[in-house]
């Protein structure tokens, strides 16, 4: 079955160390990629999205995600995060194979110390 | 811009009561989305519209869920009987693309379920 896979349930880092987040897809042909991200106490809104060009492609907040296509993988970076950025992260996949139906993750929560 | 509304915010009810839930999308969004969260799982699609047409209901639970989009703008999801397996948060997202691969979505606060 299509499925997105996310490597890591819960993070937790401290202050200014790097962030990399893996999402993998099952999905083969043209797919629209996105990360979301859900902040304490507020709703799913998109971090960042790739449909096509460039396969780094850079979001709010100073994140910024890289498509694999050899590798079915589209990860989360971000060189230095911050206590705000505590959030639950979501990999999400469309795509023509999946009926055009987004498919997402499991989600990673992610705890920065302060 | 006014976001993806929905109400109630929580509800509680008994196994076997029925509830319904309503989203109103970002004016001008063509497609609507029902998503059902699972405590520790990411959305699960239930139902797509596009306007006031089904897209996707693949993953509804048609023998007791059930769901309109009138005059393709508003929309309700209504369980008829609830299970105690139907306790989660129920997301509306709406996005502006009327086909072929998604666009983003803007989700609303969600209605968190405890069926007891």
């Amino acid at each position: 079955a299509q499925s997105v896979s996310q490597h890591n349930h819960h993070v937790i880092l401290s202050e200014a160390a790097s962030l990399e987040l893996g999402c993998n897809y099952s999905y083969g042909g043209t797919v629209n990629l996105f990360w979301y991200v859900q902040y304490p106490g507020q709703h799913l809104q998109l971090l960042l999205k790739y449909f096509s060009g460039d396969p780094l492609v850079k979001g709010i907040k100073g994140f910024e995600a890289e498509f694999i296509k050899s590798k079915f993988s589209f990860n989360l970076r971000k060189p230095s995060v911050q206590w705000s950025d505590t959030a639950e992260y979501f990999c999400a996949v469309n795509a023509r194979t999946g009926g055009f139906k987004t498919i997402f993750g499991a989600g990673t929560r992610l705890f920065v110390k302060a | 811009e006014a976001g993806v509304a929905q109400s109630p915010r929580y509800k509680i009810i008994e196994k076997r009561q029925s509830v319904a839930f309503w989203c109103n999308p970002i004016s001008g969004h063509a497609t609507l989305y029902w998503y059902q969260q699972i405590l520790g799982q990411g959305p699960k699609l239930l139902i797509q519209f596009q306007n006031n047409g089904v897209v996707d209901d693949s993953q509804l639970p048609k023998d007791r869920f059930s769901a309109e989009r009138l005059k393709g703008v508003d929309s309700t999801l209504k369980i008829q009987p609830a299970k105690l397996e139907d306790s989660a948060v129920y997301l509306c997202a709406s996005s502006y693309r009327t086909s072929g691969l998604t666009d983003t979505q803007y989700f609303g606060p969600g209605t968190r379920l405890t069926v007891l």
